[in-house]
């Protein structure tokens, strides 16, 4: 089957880099996008990945690396409001009908 | 101001009861999808349409139904057949490419 793994929980200080890891198993593979969500709210676009390498948007980074069938997503200087849960969804075919990961919940501490 | 709106934002459907979750969309988006979302749980995509009068079911489309008559609406109707019908629901849009914008969302509850 097709499947996403990404971790449960991830727990960081407020202002520093973390870093949540994403591997995947689709029958194709045309790009892993990222998505926030917070509590009761709706996801929202981050940042998405077609070829290999690193995409930075502002404070976010995101990589992949086809030949691993892994990517991660960066967040540095953590802000509280970066609180949320973190999806990664792989697109398996060109109607990009999306594969979703369970979701990472990221707990920020003072 | 462009964007999905879904209503209502709560829900509570009784027993052998359909009910009918509203979305509509300024983005003159042509396609549209409806996620089933549990707690601690991925999004699972139930429907998706991807121009008017068409659509498709996705993983989870047992007890589910939608109608795509205009571009900009994309109504899902839960059915007494969906047993286990308790969920947030999404929907959301794209141009086709890799990024999705999503609706508010809709919390359905049984009572």
């Amino acid at each position: 089957g097709q499947s996403l793994e990404q971790p449960s929980e991830v727990t960081a200080v407020e202002g520093a880099i973390v870093q949540i890891n994403c591997t995947y198993q689709t029958s194709g593979f045309y790009g892993l996008s990222w998505y926030q969500q917070h509590d009761g709210g709706a996801p929202t676009f981050l940042s998405y990945n077609a070829l290999d390498g690193l995409e930075e948007t502002g404070r976010f980074s995101s990589f992949l690396s086809r030949s691993d069938s892994y990517g991660y997503l960066l967040l540095q200087e953590l802000q509280m409001k970066d609180s949320a849960s973190y999806f990664c969804a792989a697109a398996p075919d060109s109607n990009y009908q999306l594969i979703w990961g369970a979701g990472t919940k990221l707990i920020i501490k003072p | 101001d462009g964007g999905i709106t879904q209503s209502p934002k709560y829900l509570f459907r009784k027993e052998g009861q359909n009910v009918t979750l509203s979305c509509e969309q300024n983005l003159n988006h042509d396609a549209m999808y409806w996620y089933r979302q549990d707690p601690g749980q991925g999004l699972r995509l139930i429907y998706y349409s991807q121009i008017v009068n068409d659509f498709q079911k996705g993983d989870i489309a047992e007890g589910y139904s939608v109608s795509r008559e205009k571009k900009e609406s994309f109504p899902l109707t839960v059915t007494s057949a969906q047993k286990n019908p308790t969920a947030f629901y999404l929907c959301a849009s794209s141009t086709l490419d890799e990024k999705l914008f999503f609706g508010s969302g809709t919390q359905l509850s049984v009572l």
